[in-house]
Parts: structure tokens; sequence; C-alpha cells
């Protein structure tokens, strides 16, 4: 079964820092970009950040630039998200997305992690 | 990178046909053959519905249809059912890969 399992999210204070994982099983995750989009509660949904399918190829949302790195192990079929400087802005359900055929189409979703900034 | 302009809520009855706009600008939607659509019920992580404007992936029913006319797309939901009821969001590439979502558009069927 394809599959994207993400851990490590939690509550955290404002300036702290996370580093999400998102755990890949079921296809050949070193042939795929990923992504990372979150939505914070009761809201609609971001796009935070790609990567390309051998990593060399990075893009963030101006909202995260600086503060969030996106990254992958092929060798462990796993996409990271370390997030610094952490604001209350940043709490939001987590999800990593496998990109399909073209930009934003995101055929497989996690079922997020929870992210929740406050003192 | 400006969200996309969607309705906020949409209505119809089982059967009948509804249709959900996405307004975006040359530079994103206008710009780019690159618009998707994802369904999301609750507490549940979104579903691709519709990618490349108005294409299907494997699943999904026919039922939805997707199409674009300068900077505004359009989800198009026939025959209405009652599992349809969901959020909606449309997506759509804004170049040097810059992806933006619009606000979300809530399906009611009555």
């Amino acid at each position: 079964e394809v599959q994207l399992v993400e851990s490590g999210g939690g509550l955290v204070q404002p300036g702290g820092s996370l580093r999400l994982s998102c755990a890949a099983s079921g296809f050949t995750f070193s042939s795929y970009e990923m992504n990372w989009v979150r939505q914070a509660p009761g809201k609609g949904l971001e796009w935070v950040s790609y990567i390309s399918s051998s990593g060399s190829t990075i893009y963030y949302a101006d909202s995260v630039k600086g503060r969030f790195t996106i990254s992958r192990d092929n060798a462990k079929n796993s996409l990271y998200l370390q997030m610094n400087s952490l604001r209350a802005e940043d709490t939001a359900v987590y999800y990593c997305a496998r990109e399909a055929v073209a930009a934003g189409a995101f055929d497989i979703w996690g079922q997020g992690t929870m992210v929740t900034v406050s003192s | 990178q400006s969200a996309l302009t969607q309705p906020r809520s949409v209505s119809g009855s089982p059967g009948q046909s509804v249709t959900i706009s996405c307004t975006g600008t040359s530079s994103d939607v206008g710009g780019y053959n690159y618009v998707s659509w994802y369904q999301q019920h609750p507490g549940k992580a979104p579903k691709l519905m519709i990618y490349d404007v108005s294409k299907r992936p494997s699943g999904v029913p026919d039922r939805f249809s997707g199409s674009k006319s300068g900077n505004t797309a359009s989800l198009t939901i026939s025959g209405l059912q009652a599992e349809d009821e969901a959020d909606y969001y449309c997506c759509s590439y804004a170049g040097s890969y810059a992806v933006v979502f619009g606000g979300g558009t809530k399906l009611t069927v009555l």
C-alpha cells in the first residue's frame, strides 16, 4: 500500500524548534518530488516547501523562508522538515505530500501531524 | 503569493450540478495549465480530484470535471451525491516553484 506517515509534531514554545519526519512506503520514494503543506486550525491549505527527487532543488514559501529547512534521505525513504524560530502563526497540521505528474498535483498525502506553538 | 479566490460556500440537491470557481491572476491560474482541485472531508487529509486543469486521477468519478478560462478555473460536480459534501480547494502553480491554494469552498448537499 502506498503510504506516507508523518511524526514529530507537538507543543513548542515561541522561538523553539521542532523536526518533522515523513516515512514513505509502497512506492519508489527516490523517484518522486515531495512537499510539505500545512493547515492552520479551521483554515485553508498553505504550501510550505518543495524538494526534488534527488534533493538538489528546494523551494520555500515566503512565510517560512530562512526558518524552515526541508531535506530527504532516499536510503531511509524519509522526508524531513526542520522548523526553527517557530511562531504562533506556524500552528497547524503539517502534511507531507507526494507530487504526481505536475506542479501542485499532490496525489498522496499523509495523515498529518499537529504542531502547536504556544507559551 | 496571494491566495486564490473561491466562494466560501455552495450548495445543491442530490442529482444536481454545482460549479465552484477559483479566481487568480495571470501569474498563477492564467499563466499555467497547472490547476488542481482537492476534496477534504472533516478531519481527513485532502484528496486530489483534478490536476492539469481537467485531468482526473484514477479512481475519481467522471462526475468531477475541471476547466479554465483566463484567470478563473472551475470545478463542476454533476449528479451530486451525499458523500460529495466536503471542503474543496483549488491550487495553482505560480512560477519559480511557488504553489498557491484557494481559501476553500464548503459544499453542502441539501
